[in-house]
């Protein structure tokens, strides 16, 4: 069984669309994350849940839109796409926020044409 | 969180160690220093983590200075499957914190 995992894999969408990641996690952990890794490899948080509940939000664009039905979940919504959305999205799952590792997801490869 | 700072670059045989240092003077005194692995296309990867005494798990050891200023990540027998970025953290311990990833060590294993 895959710990923390993602659909889709792939995205390849035309500029201006609506599309959601899943990610799901069967950890029984507390805290999910999304991160984005963009051309330049540089691997940076957008938000974290814990407990279904936001606890940070990166100074993301109110484009973004993550949402967490229960704690084993936290998908991504991203609306009007752009461009500059082309990267790599990770979800993560940690129990509890405080110094504890964390497992990521494989990776969602998100590409904007 | 503490500024952590990491060789942009290495390079080890296979089957020797490969000793990735990190340095981390402004970290506190309840601030835990993590280690993770990107292996190439795939997700981070949890190595080790510890506060104040050397760690050892199945992966790696981690060696960290009696202040605490700088740290040690050791893989014993480097394979090439251990080609990969390593990054060095220490993400805090207040309720908001957070997993940063700097730039890292970019680790090659040559045969």
């Amino acid at each position: 069984d895959t710990a923390v995992s993602q659909t889709p894999k792939y995205l390849v969408t035309q500029m201006g669309n609506d599309k959601s990641i899943k990610c799901e996690q069967n950890l029984g952990h507390d805290t999910m994350y999304w991160y984005k890794q963009d051309s330049k490899k540089f691997l940076k948080i957008m938000f974290s849940y814990n407990n279904k509940e936001l606890i940070i939000n990166e100074t993301v664009p109110n484009r973004f839109s993550p949402k967490s039905p229960d704690k084993a979940h936290l998908n991504l919504h991203i609306n009007s796409l752009e461009l500059g959305d082309s990267a790599v999205y990770f979800c993560a799952s940690s129990q509890g926020s405080l110094n504890t590792e964390a497992f990521f997801g494989q990776g969602t490869r998100l590409t904007v044409v | 969180d503490a500024k952590t700072t990491q060789p942009p670059s290495m390079d080890c045989a296979e089957g020797r160690a490969a000793n990735l240092p990190c340095n981390h003077s402004t970290i506190s005194g309840n601030e835990y220093v993590y280690w993770y692995r990107q292996i190439h296309s795939q997700g981070p990867q949890y190595i080790i983590h510890g506060l104040k005494n050397n760690e050892t798990n199945e992966m790696a050891s981690l060696i960290i200075t009696e202040d605490r200023k700088s740290s040690t990540l050791i893989l014993p027998h480097a394979t090439l499957r251990d080609t990969a970025v390593y990054y060095c953290i220490a993400p805090g311990y207040s309720s908001a914190s957070k997993i940063i990833f700097g730039s890292g060590t970019r680790l090659s294993i040559r045969p």
